[in-house]
């Protein structure tokens, strides 16, 4: 089983859309989690952490069911410039050096 | 400008061979990585570095080799590779090992690797 699945996507959606992505992870000791965006021919960003109680950054807003091993992004507004892979990444431990990555969730945002 | 600056962007290499990966980053960091990224795959860590000392090998090939000279610096030596080796090869850095304050990884840019 892979440690961190995504929706296989690709999600196509028109401007000012909401659009919510799945993830779910398999090792229950994982401790920390973080959605990252990778825009094609570019290198992956951090978009935004993902806490216990939920955490909101603008027209994003991610959620974590630790009960479930599941984590979810959701986009407000879809903007154009929203249009980008978005990675779920799970770590177990304190070291980012055992950061898991999902295989990506693609989303276009049409005019 | 990204503060993780990889060369060359874009490599072809024959089975025979050997070239190298050159990952600098301007950021202060003690903890530098090498990511492989194939298509339809996630992300797959290779090598991690913790102020100059490797500290994790997540089983990869000794056809890579991984070389930090200091913080700052980071190679991935290719030789006799193999078409299945063809990816995009990332570096990365965070400020420790255990992430500093955001548990962020700054990547560069990747080098693209074309076996034949």
């Amino acid at each position: 089983r892979k440690e961190v699945e995504q929706d296989p996507g690709p999600f196509n959606v028109p401007e000012g859309a909401t659009v919510a992505f799945n993830c779910t992870y398999s090792n229950s000791a994982s401790q920390s989690f973080f959605w990252y965006r990778q825009d094609c021919r570019k290198e992956p960003k951090l978009l935004m952490s993902v806490y216990s109680s939920g955490n909101e950054d603008g027209r994003f807003t991610a959620q974590l069911n630790r009960a479930s091993q599941y984590i979810s992004l959701l986009i407000r507004d879809s903007k154009l410039s929203d249009s980008a892979t978005y990675l779920c990444v799970v770590s177990r431990g304190s070291t980012l050096g055992r950061l898991y990555f999902g295989r990506g969730t693609q989303l276009t945002v049409w005019p | 400008e990204t503060g993780v600056t990889q060369t060359p962007r874009h490599l072809v290499m024959g089975m025979t061979n050997k070239k190298s990966l050159k990952c600098e980053q301007h950021l202060g960091h003690n903890a530098m990585y090498w990511y492989k990224q194939s298509a339809k795959k996630p992300l797959e860590l290779m090598f991690v570095y913790n102020f100059k000392e490797q500290t994790e090998n997540n089983s990869v090939p000794s056809r890579f080799s991984p070389e930090c000279p200091n913080s700052s610096h980071l190679f991935l030596h290719l030789h006799t590779l193999q078409p299945e080796d063809s990816a995009l090869y990332l570096c990365a850095s965070s400020p420790t090992r255990s992430g500093g304050a955001s548990g962020e990884l700054f990547f560069g840019e990747g080098s693209r690797l074309t076996v034949l």
